[in-house]
């Protein structure tokens, strides 16, 4: 079975600073697919990053930064300089490349991030 | 660019009534899927569908049907509609291989007294 924790529920910071959200994930298939979804106070799931496990490289898109770590079943998500447009909840899902061919998503409960001005 | 389309977006329901969640995609994207969100609990599956005519189970499928006559629609069905199917529901789709990533519609607010 997969499992998806993100362990803070919510966190809340003053713009401009950093801040990181943790997400820790648990699989048996050795080929698997790591997603980070924004779900703004609008509703909407926006796609934010896709990782395979086979590609630890870090990845950085402007003030977004991602740290993929297999070793402690890792996939942390970055913002830097914070802004009030970050203010959103943030979703870690896992992929099973064996998973019967379902491939759907397995969700952490999600971070809610508040930016305050 | 529509992507993946939901209808309705909002729908308040007495229980026991029964009702339809529509999903339609643009994209001719194979596998498409019903999420419910509660709060606290991320996203749960409760049925996919793998391309035109086949369904399938997810984590949470009970008290819902779904069927997929078309590849771009996929249909989730609440045949007597209890308090505790009160969720907003996403529908999403992905190209069929490769794991790309999955595109969600805007969700659905399902209120069931």
């Amino acid at each position: 079975a997969q499992k998806v924790t993100q362990a803070q529920t919510e966190i809340s910071v003053v713009e401009k600073e950093d801040v990181t959200l943790d997400c820790v994930y648990e699989t048996r298939d050795t080929t698997y697919y790591l997603f980070w979804y924004k779900q703004p106070p609008s509703g909407e799931l926006v796609f934010l990053i896709r990782r395979n496990s086979f590609d630890e490289q870090n990845e950085i898109s402007g003030r977004y930064s991602w740290n993929f770590q297999k070793s402690t079943s890792s996939f942390n998500f970055t913002i830097t300089a914070s802004q009030v447009v970050d203010s959103a909840v943030y979703f870690c899902a896992l992929s099973g490349a064996m998973d019967t061919g379902r491939r759907a998503l397995t969700f952490g409960s999600g971070t809610r991030l508040q930016v305050q001005p | 660019n529509a992507g993946v389309t939901q209808t309705p977006k909002f729908r308040v329901l007495k229980t026991g009534q029964s009702m339809t969640l529509l999903c339609a995609q643009d994209m001719n994207h194979e596998y498409m899927y019903w999420y419910r969100q509660d709060p606290g609990m991320g996203l749960r599956l409760i049925h996919y569908s793998v391309g035109e005519g086949t369904t399938a189970k997810g984590e949470v499928p009970d008290g819902y049907n779904v069927s997929r006559l078309k590849k771009q629609n996929f249909l989730l069905g609440l045949e007597s509609a209890a308090p505790s199917q009160t969720s907003v529901y996403f529908c999403a789709s992905s190209l069929d291989s490769r794991n790309q990533p999955q595109h969600f519609g805007d969700g659905t607010r399902l209120s069931i007294l």
